[in-house]
């Protein structure tokens, strides 16, 4: 159980084209959603957390602009990179967790989407 | 500034041996502490967590300390098993900062035959 899909598992774009990546979560409702990013050799990013029916809050330098999220429904949630440019290529990863809160609630994460801008 | 480091440097041990791997943390006050593991190219999978007031958790052959003077982790792995290879993470969840993440930037483990 608690699974969490991504699609596409990896993507390469022209620069200035948009890329919309899909998070699901297969077999349980996510009140919440994360979105985060991982360039390599490096931690993962908290970009924005998403809430079911709400607008996304974002995380301080990450624009809300460029990034669009969309939590349409309990079980997905995408990501648009508009405008994508070279330094937009990184590993985007979603996770899903059960409620809002509380802190014990396991984040269940995605297999991530490898972005590539050339 | 805030700081959560992990060894930079990967971990090399032998089969069968106990694996140690450290997280400190710097200008945090975590509630809850928590470990994933990371195989390459894919998403970060949770192992452990453990609580402010906890010392120390265990599960099968995991266990994790947290102490909250020495603002430090340990995530051991014991009888160690090449299928262990992966990156190790550890990640906070800040007093007050609902079920939001901070991670470490995580150490390579590599378990030899």
């Amino acid at each position: 159980g608690a699974v969490v899909s991504q699609h596409p598992s990896w993507v390469i774009c022209k620069s200035g084209t948009s890329v919309k990546i899909e998070c699901r979560s297969l077999d349980f409702q996510a009140t919440t959603m994360f979105w985060y990013r991982q360039f390599p050799k490096q931690s993962l990013m908290l970009m924005a957390t998403s809430n079911e029916g709400s607008k996304a809050t974002y995380e301080q330098g990450v624009e809300k602009d460029k990034f669009l999220i969309n939590h349409a429904s309990l079980t997905l949630s995408t990501l648009t990179v508009t405008s994508a440019h070279p330094e937009d290529s990184s590993f985007y990863i979603c996770s899903a967790a059960l409620g809002a809160g509380p802190p014990t609630d396991t984040q269940y994460f995605g297999p991530g989407t490898r972005l590539t801008v050339l | 500034s805030q700081k959560i480091e992990q060894n930079s440097e990967a971990l090399n041990i032998q089969e069968g041996k106990t694996a140690t791997l450290t997280c400190n943390y710097t200008n945090y006050s975590p509630a809850y502490l928590q470990w994933y593991r990371q195989d390459p190219g894919r998403g970060p999978v949770f192992l452990l967590l453990i609580r402010e007031n906890e010392k120390e958790k265990r599960k099968e052959r995991l266990k994790v300390t947290f102490d909250t003077t020495l603002k430090q982790s340990l995530f051991h792995i014991t009888a160690s098993q090449p299928a262990d290879s992966a990156t190790y993470l550890c990640a906070l969840i800040q007093s007050g900062g609902g079920n939001k993440l901070t991670f470490g930037t995580g150490t390579q483990l590599k378990v030899e035959l």
